[in-house]
């Protein structure tokens, strides 16, 4: 069965710190990797990743996939309490199937 | 403007009702999808659908039923055989290869 797997499940950090997410994923045959934030109702897209090794980044937000270990992680650095938010990790894990498969969440909580 | 709307915001049922979620999206997207999120916790797939009069079931479907008649509408029922349908509702829609566009979801509560 595909699945997504993140870690930590939340994460308490002082304003300033950097923060590391992770994503691992059990998959039949990957295709593409997708984080988002979730704030308060609509998940916003953040990262697609599909190609190993290769970093995305988005001002303090980058990400990285690695195909062979089957994980991805989401790096936050000089964290805001505007981050605090769900981050969600989806993927998908099969060629011909459009089937969009979410992790668990982590819930990031920034203290002033 | 494009996007992709959920209705109603708020829904209330009483135990034994069926009910259903409307989503309609104007992007031209092929790939629809339902999950399902309750309080602190990540998203679950009902139901997706890949293209017209097509769909299959996803990882929690047990309890509610769909219909992908037009590329642009994509309704969830609740049916009365989902015990515990109390929980956030969100539609999304894809273009093949690209990220999800997720409503703004629809909040179920049983009464």
């Amino acid at each position: 069965e595909d699945k997504v797997v993140q870690s930590p499940l939340s994460l308490v950090v002082h304003e300033g710190d950097t923060v590391t997410l992770n994503c691992s994923y059990e998959v039949t045959n990957f295709r593409s990797l997708l984080w988002y934030k979730q704030e308060k109702k609509a998940p916003t897209f953040l990262f697609m990743l599909t190609s190993s090794g290769i970093e995305k980044k988005s001002g303090r937000l980058s990400s990285i996939l690695d195909k062979k270990e089957l994980f991805s992680i989401l790096n936050i650095t000089a964290t805001q309490t505007g981050d605090s938010a769900i981050y969600l990790c989806a993927g998908i894990l099969n060629f011909g199937n459009e089937k969009l498969t979410f992790g668990t969440g982590t819930r990031l909580t920034i203290i002033p | 403007d494009g996007g992709i709307t959920q209705s109603p915001k708020y829904l209330f049922r009483k135990e034994g009702q069926n009910v259903t979620l409307s989503c309609e999206q104007n992007l031209n997207h092929d790939a629809m999808y339902w999950y399902r999120q309750d309080p602190g916790q990540g998203l679950r797939l009902i139901y997706y659908s890949q293209i017209v009069n097509d769909f299959q079931k996803g990882d929690i479907a047990e309890g509610y039923s769909v219909s992908r008649e037009k590329k642009e509408s994509f309704p969830l029922t609740v049916t009365s055989a989902q015990k515990n349908p109390t929980a956030f509702y969100l539609c999304a829609s894809r273009k093949v290869g690209t990220e999800a566009f997720f409503g703004q979801g629809t909040r179920l509560t049983v009464v």
